[in-house]
């Protein structure tokens, strides 16, 4: 079975910093890892996924993340913080050999102070 | 183009009461999903569906819980006598295809659900 790790359930940040959100995961399988983002009271929205072709994603808003094998991870990043990416954050991973079915991370409360 | 719409937004019930929860996927969206979001167990999977059928009922807490489908589109949850445990946020998913784990999963709103 696979399963998903976010170190830290809060990460706060200065306006203008860099942003590490960090995600392990485990599988038996080739697995395919995306990271969603849900703002209060809304759902959650695709920032990016990884699908075994290029082992760095560039996803909307300015994020990215790199799928490493060798270290079971997939850490997003931000070069430069806004006030507008104060969120939580969901790491997520399905399986190569099954379908959609998403096993999430605890996700990680993103807060962006000035 | 329009996205996956729940309703109600939110619901509060009663103990004991059933409620039913539903979901209008993206049109041509063969695969639909529902998920439940509490604060102790995180977002959990519940049922896929592929079309009307359902070929993993696997999350489903209880047998108090049950989904169908009609028309390979709109979804509807249902909850019998329900208990507080059963408080949550209810996200409901779709996508194109669900035959592949790279499928990207649109999600709606969700219906905030309390039971008193």
């Amino acid at each position: 079975a696979q399963s998903v790790t976010q170190l830290g359930s809060h990460v706060s940040v200065s306006e203008g910093a860099l942003v590490l959100l960090r995600c392990n995961y485990s599988s038996s399988v080739p697995p395919y890892l995306f990271w969603y983002v849900q703002y209060p009271n809304q759902g959650l929205q695709l920032l990016l996924k990884y699908t075994s072709a290029a082992t760095l994603v560039k996803g909307i808003n300015g994020f990215e993340a790199e799928f490493k094998k060798s270290e079971t991870s997939f850490h997003l990043t931000k070069p430069s913080a806004h006030m507008s990416d104060a969120a939580e954050y969901f790491c997520a991973v399905s399986v190569s050999t099954s379908y959609g079915k998403l096993t999430f991370g605890q996700g990680t409360i993103l807060t962006v102070h000035p | 183009g329009a996205g996956v719409s729940q309703s109600p937004s939110n619901k509060v019930t009663e103990k004991g009461k059933d409620v039913e929860l539903r979901c209008d996927p993206i049109s041509g969206h063969t695969a639909l999903y529902w998920y439940r979001q509490s604060l102790g167990q995180g977002l959990e999977f519940l049922i896929y569906f592929q079309g009307n059928s359902a070929p993993d009922k696997s999350g489903l807490p209880s047998d108090r819980f049950s989904a169908e489908r009609t028309g390979g589109s709109v979804s509807t949850l249902t909850i019998q006598r329900t208990q507080q445990e059963d408080s949550a946020v209810y996200l409901c998913a779709s996508s194109l295809n669900g035959r592949a784990g790279a499928d990207t999963q649109y999600f709606g709103p969700g219906t905030r659900l309390t039971v008193l």
